[in-house]
């Protein structure tokens, strides 16, 4: 599975978007971008995922470059309770194996 | 529609003791998969069971073993405890049958060795 490259940390004013970058430069074919978030002391939670083409769900958008290499999840309207460790995580998909790597830890601020 | 189920979810063991952990998963799901989270290692996976088959494993010793029953409710243990082992145990299910392509996850189980 292909590794991912997240900053460690980033702060967001709350009401603005939060955009969470992630790089994922070895990226094979058949392999999808995943993002899940977790809240302290709870299980992740699961985001938003894509193969190719930008995905938009009730939670937030993924924006997925042309050439798979990177992709920024989007938060619109940042929220006290979005402050969470957000983790991109790219697999096969039906595959369970999910490898989170340390995340980036998300500061909404007031 | 109940969501995961961990049990239990706090508990505290002894080095040498073994521990055995519990997890039921949403309703219809048939895969189950465990996870290790530390404060130094992060989220780690251990396995992930399908229809009673351990379809894919982790990076950890023999110590940690895992199965599923019929139910697709699923148990992991853990022998002989270390102090490393202290950490939270998370189990999600997911259900590729209806193409989600989502894991959701329990609260964990928090063990603590001493």
């Amino acid at each position: 599975d292909a590794k991912t490259t997240q900053p460690p940390s980033m702060d967001c004013a709350e009401g603005r978007a939060a955009n969470l970058p992630c790089n994922h430069s070895t990226i094979s074919g058949n392999e999808y971008v995943y993002w899940y978030r977790q809240i302290h002391s709870q299980g992740p939670q699961y985001i938003i995922h894509g193969l190719k083409n930008n995905e938009t769900n009730e939670m937030a958008s993924l924006i997925i470059t042309e050439d798979r290499k990177s992709s920024t999840l989007i938060l619109p309207h940042a929220t006290l309770r979005d402050t969470a460790v957000y983790y991109c995580i790219v697999l096969l998909y039906n595959n369970n194996d999910m490898r989170f790597g340390a995340g980036t830890r998300l500061t909404v601020k007031p | 529609k109940a969501g995961v189920t961990q049990t239990p979810r706090y508990l505290i063991k002894t080095r040498g003791q073994q521990v055995t952990l519990s997890c039921s998963p949403i309703s219809g799901h048939r895969s189950v998969s465990w996870y290790q989270q530390t404060p130094g290692q992060g989220l780690q996976f251990l396995f992930e069971y399908f229809s009673e088959t351990q379809r894919n494993k982790g990076n950890f010793p023999g110590r940690f073993s895992g199965r599923q029953f019929s139910n697709s409710r699923s148990e992991m243990n853990v022998s002989t405890l270390e102090l490393g082992d202290s950490a939270l145990y998370l189990c999600a299910s997911s259900s590729w049958e209806l193409n989600t392509g989502e894991l959701f996850f329990g609260e964990g189980s928090r063990l603590t060795v001493l």
